[in-house]
C-alpha cells in the first residue's frame, strides 16, 4: 500500500457525459501528479500541482481539468467524454515538487462507452 | 517532445538468470532519472531515483547505473525469481520548466519462468 488514495476504483459512463477522478496524497506529500495510461500509449503525464499551485501540465486536454485543494487531496475533471477518453487513471504524490520518487495510487480505470 | 526509449520490450528468462534492460534518453535534457516496477493488477512502485552522472544504486539483487553524458541508464537483475516478473519503467524528468513530469518510456516486461 503506497499511502495514496484513489476513487473510484472502476466508471463506467457514456460519452458526452462528465466525471470526477478523487486522489488523496500520502500524509506529508505536497505535490501531486496525474497520469493516464490508455492501451497504446505508455504513462502520459497530465498535470502536477504543488501545496494547492499548479507546477507543471503535460498534453492535457482542455476538456479535462485539475485542482488540488487545501487539504492537498486532488480531483481531476474529465467532461465531454469521448471513447478515447477510456484509460486508467493514475494519481501519484511526493513531498518535494521533483527530484524524488513518485509513490502510485491504485488508478481508476474509467470505461466510456 | 522527449523521447524515452527502453530496450528490449520483452524478455523471458530462466529462474536464477541474471539479467539487464537499457534506457535511453536526451542527455542534452536531464535532472533525473527514475526506474519504476509495475507488477500486474498493482501500481508502479518506485525501485530508484538518479541524478548524477555515474551513480550506481542497489536495492537487494536489483542495480542501477546512470551515464548522463551519453544518454542512458542500464538496470539489472541477479539470479532473477519468478516475483520479478514485472514491467520495468524508466522515466526522465528533465528538470527546467518542466518541473516535476516525468517522461515514461514504454517498459521492458520480464517474465522469470520457474
Amino acid at each position: 500500500d503506497s499511502g495514496v488514495t484513489q476513487t473510484p476504483k472502476h466508471l463506467i459512463t457514456a460519452t458526452g457525459q462528465r466525471v470526477t477522478l478523487r486522489c488523496s496524497p500520502r500524509s506529508g506529500d505536497l505535490s501531486v501528479y496525474w497520469y493516464q495510461q490508455s492501451l497504446d500509449q505508455g504513462l502520459q503525464f497530465l498535470i502536477q500541482y504543488y501545496n494547492g499551485e499548479e507546477r507543471a501540465k503535460g498534453n492535457i486536454l482542455e476538456r479535462f481539468s485539475a485542482q488540488q485543494f487545501p487539504d492537498l487531496h486532488s480531483e481531476l475533471n474529465l467532461s465531454s467524454l469521448e471513447l478515447g477518453d477510456s484509460a486508467l487513471y493514475f494519481c501519484a504524490s511526493s513531498v518535494q515538487p521533483e527530484g524524488e520518487k513518485l509513490f502510485f495510487g491504485s488508478g481508476t480505470q474509467l470505461s466510456v462507452l | 517532445i522527449l523521447n524515452v526509449e527502453q530496450s528490449p520490450q520483452s524478455l523471458h528468462v530462466q529462474e536464477g538468470d541474471s539479467t539487464n534492460f537499457t534506457c535511453s534518453f536526451p542527455s542534452s535534457n536531464f535532472y533525473a532519472l527514475h526506474w519504476y516496477r509495475w507488477e500486474t493488477a498493482k501500481s508502479p512502485e518506485a525501485l530508484f531515483v538518479m541524478t548524477l552522472n555515474g551513480d550506481e544504486k542497489k536495492k537487494g539483487r536489483i542495480s542501477a547505473t546512470l551515464n548522463t553524458k551519453e544518454g542512458y541508464s542500464y538496470l539489472y537483475i541477479k539470479g532473477s525469481q519468478p516475483e520479478d516478473s514485472a514491467t520495468y519503467l524508466c522515466a526522465l524528468n528533465a528538470g527546467g520548466t518542466s518541473y516535476g513530469k516525468l517522461t515514461f518510456g514504454q517498459g521492458t516486461i520480464l517474465t522469470v519462468h520457474p
